[in-house]
């Protein structure tokens, strides 16, 4: 298997623009993840989707956040308008029936908000 | 709310020793603790994930142990080899998925 796909692994965007980042999970796993990590906050859980179903999204950090999760295969990250603040790394996972099981994380995608 | 916690922050050692690295959780309701491991630059490796039911996993040189009540997991890494240098996160899964802030470990040869 491929793992789980993050796209694209770096992006360098003005400040205002919107950024746009995907994933695709694990073939057979049900559940998503949307994870940003940086210095000061470490890891954090910004939303997880279970079969397709935002089941928590109380790590959105404001209505600049949004994603979703059309079908099983494919999940975006929408940051709109961006400010530098958003510069991190934005991790996906996935994992199968829920978020009770071990999670595999995809390589991340380097966000930079200038 | 849940608060995880690892000491210690860095850890530097010679090369074959075993070490320990400990985690801490707050809220002891967790359904899983997780263990991963982040190399420079790199996502997350999945190495251990212990069920609320279960004391301690193992895997190769690896053991992880977990003591709810005293709201404690310890990963334990037998005859430490350079290629175990990375950062080791502990998450604890219960209303939510909340991630400590990790240990740097440094195998030196």
């Amino acid at each position: 298997d491929a793992g789980v796909i993050q796209s694209p692994r770096h992006e360098v965007t003005e400040m205002g623009q919107e950024v746009t980042l995907r994933c695709k999970p694990i073939s057979g796993h049900n559940s998503l993840f949307w994870y940003r990590q940086t210095m000061m906050r470490g890891l954090e859980l910004l939303i997880y989707f279970n079969n397709n179903v935002p089941i928590d999204d109380s790590g959105m950090p404001e209505d600049r956040f949004s994603a979703k999760m059309p079908n099983a295969s494919f999940s975006t990250l929408k940051i709109q308008p961006s400010e530098p603040r958003d510069s991190a790394v934005y991790f996906c996972a996935s994992s199968f029936g829920g978020a009770v099981y071990e999670q595999y994380f995809g390589p991340g995608t380097r966000l930079t908000v200038t | 709310k849940q608060e995880v916690t690892q000491i210690p922050a860095a850890l530097s050692v010679p090369e074959g020793e075993n070490l320990v690295l400990n985690c801490s959780f707050t809220d002891s309701a967790i359904y899983n603790l997780q263990w991963f491991r982040q190399d420079p630059g790199k996502g997350l490796t999945s190495l251990l994930l212990i069920q609320s039911s279960q004391r301690e996993q193992t895997s190769g040189r690896l053991n992880a142990s977990l003591d709810k009540s005293s709201g404690r997991s310890t990963l334990y890494i037998a005859a430490s080899q350079p290629g175990d240098s990375a950062t080791y996160l502990c998450a604890a899964r219960g209303q939510n998925f909340v991630f400590g802030p990790g240990t740097r470990l440094s195998v030196l040869p």
